[in-house]
């Protein structure tokens, strides 16, 4: 019930096409969801997040999809730009909780 | 600058020993976390502190150990017992609930 799973594991897309990510969970408590980007020999950093009181957040050319009732959200990275080649990392933990749990990685890379 | 610094950056370690690995914040953060990083696995963790002087073991704690005696530091050692060490080790604090992470130290075992 503690798991994040993550898919696909690596990923290659054209420059300017749109790289997505997908992640599902199973513990209904979770209220918060996080992706990451950590670039090599970098610690991660947060990208974007969203609450599962909407359905979309839009940050930039960055989008996280949320559909609560399947228990899965995704990260769309729209116009993919080779400065976008990263690993990132999905996650989810709840307000009472003190970890978040996350997803295995994404390492995705972009045609120049 | 606010942040979180660990150090050292790269560190070799030969077998049997044991090894501390540095982790310092300024952000006044009360919660922090250590993980760690192998290929394929993502971020697993180690240990955890909501407040100083108090701990607790994360998922993969066997082989470590922590110490919070101060709100800005909260070291991690490696000790002989791990049995595969090697690996990419993050430090991170917490502010609600976002996490910011530092820059990481690589541990080799030689």
């Amino acid at each position: 019930q503690q798991q994040v799973k993550q898919s696909p594991q690596s990923l290659i897309v054209q420059k300017g096409g749109i790289s997505i990510i997908n992640c599902a969970y199973e513990n209904t408590a979770f209220d918060y969801f996080p992706w990451y980007q950590q670039f090599p020999g970098k610690g991660p950093a947060l990208l974007i997040a969203i609450r599962p009181d909407v359905s979309e957040k839009k940050e930039g050319r960055f989008t996280i999809s949320f559909n609560k009732s399947a228990k899965q959200f995704s990260l769309h990275i729209m116009d993919s730009q080779p400065g976008d080649s990263a690993t990132y990392f999905c996650a989810a933990g709840g307000n009472r909780d003190d970890k978040i749990i996350f997803g295995k990685g994404t390492r995705l890379h972009i045609l120049p | 600058d606010g942040g979180i610094t660990q150090s050292p950056k790269y560190l070799f370690r030969k077998e049997g020993q044991n090894v501390t690995l540095s982790c310092e914040q300024n952000l006044n953060h009360d919660a922090m976390y250590w993980y760690r990083q192998d290929p394929g696995q993502g971020l697993r963790l180690i240990y955890y502190s909501q407040i100083v002087n108090d701990f607790q073991k994360g998922d993969i704690a066997e082989g470590y150990s922590v110490s919070r005696e101060k709100k800005e530091s909260f070291p991690l050692t490696v000790t002989s017992a791990q049995k595969n060490p090697t690996a990419f080790y993050l430090c991170a604090s917490r502010f609600y609930n976002e996490q910011f992470f530092g820059p990481g130290t690589r541990l080799t075992v030689l």
